[in-house]
């Protein structure tokens, strides 16, 4: 597509329910990244996927997160058992292969009630 | 260990003004900086990228400029308008072994005034 697309826009949940948020990158760019940005917060790192190689985890913060990312294209951030903590908003961006350029979607909002 | 930082943290200027943001790191070994917008609840909008062989960039009213060996990048923002209100950030590109990885600075809050 012409830009990162993130679905939904928003979603209210409840704690201890399982969510996943979907990220549909540029069209041909192979890397694809996760990250949170808590209210007031600046972005935190979460997972990067490149091509067919082993994703980076490292930015997950506990077990109950976790992503796949299917046919180097669309990816799946799933969060199980919520927590009121996890409330944030989700960024997704993918990247150009050559220049770096980074583009972001407009975001997943979560609220755990 | 790359660090990014932004200052001033906020910034209040009458509708009209030209200003200036900084954005300062700590490695000068960067691929390239990239500046964004950011709208309350929204993402991040790419405003300039600058590669690392480059000095500048312009678009429009924006002005991006990278001095890597002082490890320093300016943002100026002509004639500013109340619809330049927002946050930016700046984002440092580091390259190895096939991989981008991103540091981002904690970004400016940008209010002008009508």
């Amino acid at each position: 597509g012409a830009g990162v697309s993130q679905s939904p826009s928003n979603k209210v949940t409840e704690k201890g329910k399982d969510v996943e948020l979907r990220c549909d990158p540029i069209s041909g760019h192979t890397a694809l990244y996760w990250y949170r940005q808590s209210l007031g917060q600046g972005l935190e790192f979460l997972i990067y996927f490149q091509g067919n190689s082993a994703p980076d985890k490292s930015g997950l913060p506990s077990d109950r997160f976790s992503a796949e990312r299917t046919g180097g294209s669309v990816s799946t951030l799933t969060i199980q058992r919520t927590q009121q903590e996890d409330s944030a908003v989700y960024l997704c961006a993918s990247s150009h292969r050559y220049t770096g350029e980074l583009f972001f979607g407009e975001g997943s909002r979560l609220t755990v009630l | 260990k790359q660090e990014v930082t932004q200052i001033p943290a906020a910034l209040s200027v009458p509708e009209g003004e030209n200003l200036v943001l900084n954005c300062s790191f700590t490695d000068s070994a960067i691929y390239n900086l990239q500046w964004f917008r950011q709208d309350p609840g929204k993402g991040l909008t790419s405003l300039l990228l600058i590669q690392s062989s480059q000095r500048e960039q312009t678009s429009g009213r924006l002005n991006a400029s990278l001095d890597k060996s002082s490890g320093r990048s300016t943002l100026y923002i002509a004639a500013s308008q109340p619809g330049d209100s927002a946050t930016y950030l700046c984002a440092v590109a580091l390259f190895f072994a096939g991989t981008y990885k991103y540091i981002f600075g904690t970004g400016t809050r940008l209010k002008v005034l009508a």
